[in-house]
């Protein structure tokens, strides 16, 4: 079935640049997404890639796409402390109008 | 624009008690919803999902159940609360159509005692 794996944690100096990775199982994928989750709140979204794209920048953030491998990555640039928090990476399932979310990195940046 | 209400923020019940958690998007129409359940340290699990009123979708054989009386709410129940149900439960909606993306409320923090 289908299966997006993430690793749990990522610790970072601040000013650093953080790296989230993330495979999926589903080659059928019309969009893979990232979303951020402070803590006590929902899920915000970051940004999307669409799957015919290999990269997509948006200010700091920059999504790399390798679909022969399977693997999103999400780069933050100069990573602050306000980006502490839960990042999700998710893969919209063919065919469906269901996502299907990875566990989660707990990203935590130090001074 | 378009915002997604959920109610109570917060919500202490006993064992065996009710339980009735709302959503409601404003702004749009016809919209995909969605119930997820995030337990302490894990991801997200699906619940269900409603393409139309009255319409929904089972994900996992659970205590809970589901229902969408009108357009834009989309409601979750337990008519006995058990202690796995404790958790985080996040509703989301969608476009039919458009890219597929999902965007959450602000989430409903559930602790069974």
């Amino acid at each position: 079935g289908e299966d997006v794996e993430q690793s749990l944690f990522l610790s970072v100096r601040e000013g650093d640049s953080s790296v989230i990775n993330c495979t999926y199982t589903d080659s059928s994928s019309t969009y893979l997404y990232w979303y951020k989750q402070e803590p006590g709140a929902g899920l915000q979204l970051l940004t999307y890639i669409f799957s015919n794209m290999d990269m997509k920048q948006d200010q700091r953030l920059t999504v790399l796409l390798n679909k022969k491998d399977k693997h999103l990555s999400l780069r933050i640039a100069d990573t602050q402390t306000g980006d502490s928090a839960i990042y999700f990476c998710a893969e919209s399932i063919g065919n469906t109008d269901k996502l299907i979310f990875g566990t989660g990195t707990r990203l935590q940046v130090f001074p | 624009s378009q915002t997604i209400h959920q109610w109570p923020a917060t919500l202490v019940q006993p064992v065996g008690s009710p339980l009735s958690l709302e959503c409601t998007v404003e702004g749009t129409s016809n919209p995909n919803l969605y119930w997820y359940r995030q337990a302490a340290g894990r991801g997200l699990q699906l619940l269900f999902y409603s393409v139309g009123i009255g319409q929904i979708s089972s994900e996992v054989p659970q205590n809970l159940s589901a229902s969408r009386p009108q357009d834009r709410q989309f409601i979750l129940s337990s008519k006995k609360l058990l202690l796995s149900d404790s958790g985080f439960y996040l509703c989301a909606w969608t476009l039919i159509g458009g890219t597929d993306t999902q965007y959450f409320g602000p989430g409903t923090r559930l602790t069974v005692l």
